[in-house]
């Protein structure tokens, strides 16, 4: 069975500063998809990434950074130089790449920026 | 691209009614649509899949006749919560996939459902 697990729960840091959400999984498939997704106030999901499990390279869009290790089954978020804007509840999520692509939810992690 | 929209967006009825809850996918035409719920604070828990012209399949512990999923063509799938009760208050969220497993799910904006 798959799994996701987010163990923070709630993360509360001073603009501009960096943070990192962590998440691990569990999966018996030998090729996967591994998400992030953005849920502010509004409740629409937000997509951030993509990352497939032969790719192991970090990746950094602006601010955002994202490693993976697949040694660690780890797929962690980093957010630098922290906005206010970037408040929000934050999940990691796993598929199957065949097949129905199901996505697995981890529990999500309330970040909240300071002004 | 790849725009999906819910309808309504947000919904008050009384216990004991049915509502309907369609989601569109406005721009592509989606072979598999996700229907998922999430309580306040937490998750994302899928319920059903369905693929256009067939019957939905539902995770395990989600009641079908409870949640009637209909995926009658490549751009609608509507979701239909029978007998609704105070429990069955919760966000629903739709997502949508093309035809190509290399594609990603779209989600819709979500419909905040409470049942008085």
């Amino acid at each position: 069975a798959q799994k996701v697990t987010q163990a923070q729960t709630e993360i509360s840091v001073v603009e501009k500063e960096d943070v990192t959400l962590d998440c691990v999984y569990e999966t018996r498939d030998t090729t996967y998809y591994l998400f992030w997704y953005k849920q502010p106030p509004s409740g629409e999901l937000v997509f951030l990434i993509r990352r497939n499990s032969f790719d192991e390279q970090n990746e950094i869009s602006g601010r955002y950074s994202w490693n993976f290790q697949k040694s660690t089954s780890s797929f962690n978020f980093t957010i630098t130089a922290s906005q206010v804007v970037d408040s929000a509840v934050y999940f990691c999520a796993l598929s199957e790449i065949q097949g129905a692509q199901k996505l697995v939810f981890g529990q999500g992690t309330r970040l909240t920026i300071n002004p | 691209g790849a725009v999906v929209s819910q309808h309504p967006s947000r919904v008050i009825c009384k216990s004991g009614t049915s509502v309907k809850i369609e989601c569109r996918s406005l721009d592509f035409q989606a072979t598999t649509m996700f229907w998922y719920r999430q309580f306040p604070k937490q998750s994302l828990m899928l319920m059903a899949t369905s693929n256009e012209g067939s019957k939905a399949t539902y995770e395990q512990g989600v009641e079908k006749d409870k949640f009637l999923i209909n995926h009658a063509s490549l751009t609608l799938s509507t979701l239909t919560v029978t007998s609704a009760h105070p429990e069955d208050s919760s966000f629903y969220i739709c997502s949508a996939r093309r035809d190509s497993y290399t594609d990603t799910q779209y989600f819709g904006p979500g419909t905040r459902l409470t049942v008085l």
